[in-house]
């Protein structure tokens, strides 16, 4: 069965902090990883990683995908209070199947 | 504008009772899926239509049945409602069936079952 396995759990930050969220997975038939951010409500994306060792980067945030040891990382720099929420990774295999990591939860304080 | 849109957003019912939650998504899609996120925060896909053909059928109870009359909605309906069927459902839809591509997601119907 497909897993994917994030961490930490969640952690507590003051803005101007930088932090890193991993998420490892096994995945059958593996096509791309993917990371969502939820706040309230629904999962808004954030990234979609499909080669190892490219960097994609938005803003503060950035995220980078290791296809050998099976793990993807996302940083967020200069942390702002809004960027509390919970990040969600997501695994895609063939037949378009998405498997998500239990999430991390982050809050940021000012 | 919303690209996926779902009604009714909350959703409050009887133990026995049969609800159905409706999903359209105006983003001109192919695929479109249904989520359950439990109290936990853990999203678990329940079901994914391409062009109204079922593709993605996970071990759910079978008083779960999605309908896509459509490829622009895919309806999800509840039978005889259990406690542990209180969650949020998420609808989302992808352009590609089979392709790294994204998932949208709808804002959610949060089900509580008394």
């Amino acid at each position: 069965e497909d897993k994917v396995v994030q961490s930490p759990l969640s952690l507590v930050v003051h803005e101007g902090d930088t932090v890193t969220l991993n998420c490892s997975y096994e995945v059958t038939n593996f096509r791309s990883l993917l990371w969502y951010k939820q706040e309230k409500k629904a999962p808004t994306f954030l990234f979609m990683l499909t080669s190892s060792g490219i960097e994609k980067k938005s803003g503060r945030l950035s995220s980078i995908l290791d296809k050998k040891e099976l793990f993807s990382i996302l940083n967020i720099t200069a942390t702002q209070t809004g960027d509390s929420a919970i990040y969600l990774c997501a695994c895609k295999a063939a037949g378009n199947k998405l498997t998500f990591g239990g999430g991390t939860r982050v809050l940021v304080k000012p | 504008d919303t690209a996926v849109s779902q009604t009714p957003k909350y959703l409050v019912t009887q133990m026995g009772n049969d609800k159905s939650i409706k999903c359209e998504q105006n983003l001109g899609h192919d695929t479109m899926y249904w989520y359950k996120q439990d109290s936990k925060k853990f999203l678990k896909i329940m079901f994914s239509y391409n062009n109204k053909e079922l593709i993605i059928n996970e071990t759910v109870p079978n008083r779960f049945s999605p309908k896509s009359p459509d490829k622009a909605h895919l309806n999800l309906h509840i039978n005889s409602l259990e406690l542990g069927d209180s969650a949020v459902y998420f609808c989302a839809s992808s352009q590609d069936r089979d392709g790294p591509g994204t998932q949208y997601f709808g804002p959610g119907t949060r089900l509580t079952v008394l």
